[in-house]
């Protein structure tokens, strides 16, 4: 069954650090996100991306987030400058884009910022 | 701004039971979603729901949601430990809005 898959699965960080965040989605999907969840908390929208550009974006995704799909495969999430309450699970997730959202998430990445 | 209120947030009970969890808003959902998520992994989707009223089954799992669409809930019969983990609601604003909204969830701990 096809699969987003997501690297690193973990990431060691320091504070003031850019890391990038890469997903390679499904390979019919249309529609791509990003999540985050930090520790003991719900799972938070950041960004959805939908032909080349952001379709919405939430307050969290400041401007030190940015998404890029560089390729036809991989969809990424930069942060340019981490703060240590960057540290969260980073899930990436894809739709087909019918109607609904249905999307499905990757395994995560897991960003320790220090 | 559109919330989901999942309850309860712990369940533990005994294998062979039944259990219902729910998932609430004041807020009206275009379609809602229904994950479960294991510990350091992703949500894994079970189930979408997008007709008020609708009712779905998965093996011994029976999700419904609610006539106005503000609401669902997630039946398991005689659970069994493997059913244990994080059950989560997603609701979806729908039409070009593809933002889910997540619970809080709900922790089931299943005992032999």
């Amino acid at each position: 069954e096809p699969e987003v898959t997501q690297t690193p699965s973990h990431q060691v960080t320091q504070m003031g650090q850019e890391v990038i965040l890469r997903c390679v989605p499904i390979s019919n999907h249309l529609y791509f996100y990003w999540y985050r969840q930090i520790l003991g908390q719900k799972v938070e929208f950041l960004v959805s991306f939908y032909n080349n550009e952001i379709s919405e974006k939430s307050e969290i995704f400041d401007d030190q987030f940015s998404v890029e799909r560089p390729d036809g495969s991989n969809f990424t999430l930069k942060i340019r400058s981490t703060k240590l309450e960057d540290s969260a699970m980073y899930f990436c997730a894809s739709s087909e884009g019918t109607s609904y959202p249905r999307p499905y998430f990757g395994p995560g990445t897991r960003l320790l910022v220090l | 701004t559109q919330l989901l209120e999942q309850s309860p947030q712990f369940l533990s009970i005994q294998e062979g039971e039944n259990l219902t969890v729910y998932c609430n808003s004041s807020s009206v959902f275009s379609s809602l979603q229904w994950y479960r998520q294991e510990p350091g992994e992703g949500p894994v989707l079970l189930v979408t729901v997008v007709t008020g009223g609708e009712v779905k089954k998965l093996k011994r799992l029976t999700f419904q949601f609610g006539d106005a669409r503000k609401d669902s809930s997630l039946h398991i019969t005689a659970a069994q430990p493997g059913d244990t983990g994080l059950y989560l609601c997603a609701g979806g604003g729908g039409g070009s809005n593809y933002k889910l909204t997540f619970g809080k969830g709900t922790l089931l701990t299943v005992n032999p």
